[in-house]
């Protein structure tokens, strides 16, 4: 097993362009999330999925958007991108179940210059 | 709103020493609680998960108590070695989806050799 996966390991972004974070998980998980992590914030959710097709927001939604075609894949877009969206991107994928247990990927560093 | 506290935030030990960090949270309604480390640069590492049953959990060297009544949890590190510098961080599982965790912003450990 792979576990869960993410392209690019690094990326440096100019102020208004777009880009996708991608994440897949071969150990077939229903459930699977974004987050970021910021020096004193912590891990924050960006966005969620309890399965194919269906997404959710989470505590900082904004400016991203996110898809789930398939149970193994969880892309991230960034549509604009923003300074203040330089951070570390980590794609986490869960059992479920009543198990509740995370599996993380290695995760992207995004510089937005 | 569940929120997580991790004590110390850094700390510093001789190699060979027993260690304790700690994690406590306010809401006691927990399905689990996970503990991770994270070496610098990397991802997320998950090291031991506590059900909400469980009193504690064991790996190794590694020992993670619950006590959910008084929320805490404890992560027992025995005879310290140099490897084990990393960050730790605890992870509290409140919801019953993936949007449901919440972790604190860790303890930074170094093993002095």
């Amino acid at each position: 097993n792979a576990g869960v996966t993410q392209t690019p390991k690094f990326q440096v972004l100019k102020t208004g362009q777009s880009m996708t974070l991608q994440c897949a998980q071969d150990m077939n998980h229903e459930y699977m999330s974004w987050y970021r992590q910021d020096p004193g914030m912590g891990l924050r959710l960006i966005h969620y999925s309890v399965g194919a097709g269906i997404t959710d927001q989470g505590e900082v939604p904004n400016g991203y958007n996110v898809s789930r075609s398939t149970t193994e894949d969880f892309p991230l877009r960034l549509l604009s991108a923003a300074p203040s969206q330089t951070s570390v991107y980590f794609c986490a994928s869960m059992t479920s179940g009543g198990i509740y247990e995370q599996y993380f990927g290695p995760g992207t560093r995004l510089t937005v210059t | 709103k569940q929120e997580v506290t991790q004590i110390p935030a850094a700390l510093s030990v001789p190699e060979g020493e027993n260690l304790v960090l700690n994690c406590s949270f306010t809401d006691s309604a927990i399905y689990n609680l996970q503990w991770f480390r994270q070496d610098p640069g990397k991802g997320l590492t998950s090291l031991l998960l506590i059900q909400s049953s469980q009193r504690e959990q064991t790996s190794g060297r590694l020992n993670a108590s619950l006590d959910k009544s008084s929320g805490r949890s404890t992560l027992y590190i025995a005879a310290s070695q140099p490897g084990d510098s990393a960050t730790y961080l605890c992870a509290v599982h409140s919801g019953g989806g993936a949007d449901g965790l919440t972790f604190g912003k860790g303890t930074h450990l170094i093993i002095q050799p």
